[in-house]
């Protein structure tokens, strides 16, 4: 069983959707869990993270770590084409060097 | 700030030989970096960890003698791909994070490497 499983998707929605984006974990050590943003053939950018367990807001985003399910969720409010990405979730394991990044799901947001 | 560059964006090298990729902090002091590979469509693999002056620690399957791992200062690491094969043909980010930071990590934009 990998450490953090994703949906690759795609998924397309119109402008002004609510996405959700979701991610499993199997381990729960080191509680820090992110959220990347990578647009094509560039290098990810941190979005957003969350520590331990409960809800973070940041502007249209929310991410929601649900620890009694290894569950961690990323909502876009009022998506925009401009939120067209790839989002990966991740988490630390083996200490808060290594990362391990689910398979990243390709969000398509159309006008 | 937290900048991270690499350098080159991309680059096409004939198989057999080796290409060398850099990877700076701009503005921070890099204690750590990371190398990470990414095939089409699929997520990042770590392939490396290297602190500053010491020896790279590479992760289980990474052949630490085909990508030679220096990060001889604390702004500066490269990877060097050596006898280069089509099947290193693979897009390669790095990562840094500074002493001041735990688990936040910075990643470059990504070197595209195709080899012919």
């Amino acid at each position: 069983q990998k450490e953090v499983e994703q949906d690759p998707g795609p998924l397309s929605v119109p402008e002004g959707a609510i996405v959700s984006l979701n991610c499993t974990y199997s381990n729960s050590a080191f509680q820090y869990f992110m959220w990347y943003r990578q647009y094509s053939r560039k290098g990810p950018e941190l979005l957003m993270y969350t520590y331990s367990s409960g809800n973070k807001e940041d502007g249209r985003f929310t991410a929601q770590v649900d620890k009694s399910s290894k569950y961690i969720s990323l909502f876009i409010r009022d998506s925009q084409p401009s939120d067209s990405a790839t989002y990966l979730c991740a988490k630390f394991s083996g200490g808060y060097n290594k990362l391990i990044f689910g398979a990243g799901t390709r969000l398509a947001v159309h006008p | 700030g937290a900048v991270v560059s690499q350098h080159p964006s991309w680059v096409i090298c004939k198989s057999g030989t080796s290409v060398k990729i850099e990877c700076r902090s701009l503005d921070f002091q890099a204690t750590t970096m990371f190398w990470y590979r990414q095939f089409p469509k699929q997520s990042l693999m770590l392939m490396a960890t290297s602190n500053e002056g010491s020896k790279a620690t590479y992760e289980q399957g990474v052949e630490k003698d085909k990508f030679l791992i220096n990060h001889a200062s604390l702004t500066l690491s490269t990877l060097t791909v050596t006898s280069a094969h089509p099947e290193d043909s693979s897009f390669y980010i790095c990562s840094a994070k500074g002493h001041l930071s735990s688990y936040e990590q910075y990643f470059g934009p990504g070197t595209r490497l195709t080899v012919t």
